[in-house]
């Protein structure tokens, strides 16, 4: 069955330092998005990607944040300067018809 | 906007009694409904989707959802709880452009 697969599954940054997290969505899937989940709350939408390009994102995705399709297959996240309240739970997923579908997540812990 | 209500974070049943979680959803737009599991440490695995079509869906692991748009409800059931259904549950929707809106949760524990 295909799935989503992230790496790395646990990240542990100094603050101030960049991460990027890294994902391989589904190979027929169009549509690519970053969700994080802070510890004990619910999932957050951060960004929607489409043909190349954002397509939509949320207060949450400021100026510290990118995504990028390097390649036909990864889908990456960049955190530029992590500060502390970025630790959480993130999750890629990607959608087709079926319905959208995620990683097992990457729990990016900031020191 | 769209808009997600889970009634309860947390729910207890005893092993073979009917499992209810609520949700509630608002959205401007006919629906896209969806309820997704999180096990301990692990990630989202869908349960099962409302995409317009029959209003009472079934899902994975013997789960089902009825979509009653007077309501605006589409709460998850299971007529018999098992041990391994502890989990976190998660109602979500969609305006048919991808992006999901979760609700907060419904953490549901299994009493032997």
């Amino acid at each position: 069955e295909p799935e989503v697969t992230q790496t790395p599954s646990h990240q542990v940054t100094q603050m101030g330092q960049e991460v990027i997290l890294r994902c391989v969505p589904i190979s027929n899937h169009l549509y690519f998005y970053w969700y994080r989940q802070i510890l004990g709350q619910k999932v957050e939408f951060l960004v929607s990607f489409y043909n190349n390009e954002i397509s939509e994102k949320s207060e949450i995705f400021d100026d510290q944040f990118s995504v990028e399709r390097p390649d036909g297959s990864n889908f990456t996240l960049k955190i530029r300067s992590t500060k502390l309240e970025d630790s959480a739970m993130y999750f890629c997923a990607s959608s087709g018809r079926e319905g959208a579908f995620f990683g097992q997540g990457t729990r990016l812990t900031v020191v | 906007a769209q808009s997600v209500t889970q009634l309860g974070s947390h729910v207890s049943v005893s092993e073979g009694a009917l499992v209810l979680l609520r949700c509630n959803y608002s959205s401007s737009v006919p629906p896209y409904l969806f309820w997704y599991v999180q096990y301990p440490n692990q990630g989202l695995q869908l349960l099962l989707k409302y995409t317009s079509a029959a209003t009472l869906v079934k899902g994975i692991n013997g789960f089902e959802a009825e979509f009653k748009k007077s309501e605006t409800s589409f709460h998850l059931t299971k007529p018999s709880a098992h041990m391994s259904d502890a989990a976190e549950y998660f109602c979500a929707v969609s305006d048919r452009g991808g992006k999901l809106i979760f609700g907060q949760g419904t953490e549901l524990s299994v009493k032997p």
